[in-house]
């Protein structure tokens, strides 16, 4: 079956410590891509990756870090510097990694609880 | 930069028609997408506008005006499954900037 895999669904952690959220494609898309989403708000994005090795900033990038070093694999860590990591993240992947804008096709999610 | 704005919540009844508006002011402009949005879950892709006029795929319809900013997306013959968010995109600048999204909620 292909398509986008997050882990794991819930993830609590005490504040102060980093953690790192998996995401995996199996559709060969190039780009990547991690977005936050809090109550009453849209998706904003914190990084995206067009291809293997190369990854952008997003709008609110300040506390997180991700790496592609292959193409199928995308994780982000919140890092202890995030003031307010309590949120829904969420993975998307896309075709390609060009200027035009693809469809992107959405992981399940990570429900992160700082505590 | 985005600015893209669409109305909080809206409310029809089974069977109705809603139409959820989506305004936008963007630097660059590579088309318009609509995602559904279920509470807890993923957003799926519903539809895509890079032209200007109305798509239609069965119950749900995407309207887009390039010149106007403006999109809209039609859904006919609501039925209770219908209730979630409803995500307005905008492409540009190789990623996709979203609205905060509609609330719809499908009455008996």
């Amino acid at each position: 079956d292909g398509g986008i895999t997050q882990s794991p669904k819930y993830l609590f952690r005490k504040e102060g410590q980093n953690v790192t959220l998996s995401c995996e494609q199996n559709l060969n898309h190039d780009a990547m891509y991690w977005y936050r989403q809090d109550p009453g708000q849209g998706l904003r994005l914190i990084y995206y990756s067009q291809i293997v090795n190369d990854f952008q900033k997003g709008d609110i990038a300040e506390g997180y870090s991700v790496s592609r070093e292959k193409k199928e694999s995308f994780p982000l860590t919140v890092t202890s510097a995030q003031k307010n990591p309590t949120a829904f993240y969420l993975c998307a992947s896309g075709p390609s990694g060009g200027a035009l804008a693809d469809t992107q096709y959405f992981g399940p999610g990570t429900r992160l609880t700082v505590l | 930069g985005q600015n893209i704005d669409q109305p909080t919540e809206m409310t029809a009844t089974e069977g109705a028609i809603v139409q959820i508006n989506c305004t936008y002011q963007t630097s660059g402009f590579n088309g318009l997408f609509w995602y559904q949005q279920h509470a807890g879950e993923a957003p799926t892709f519903l539809s895509y506008n890079v032209l200007d006029g109305l798509e239609e795929k069965g119950r749900f319809s995407s309207f887009l005006s390039r010149s106007k900013g403006y999109s809209y997306l039609l859904l006919k013959e609501l039925q209770m499954k219908d209730s979630a968010s409803y995500l307005c995109a905008v492409g540009g600048d190789y990623k996709l900037s979203f609205g905060a999204g509609t609330t719809v909620t499908v009455r008996a």
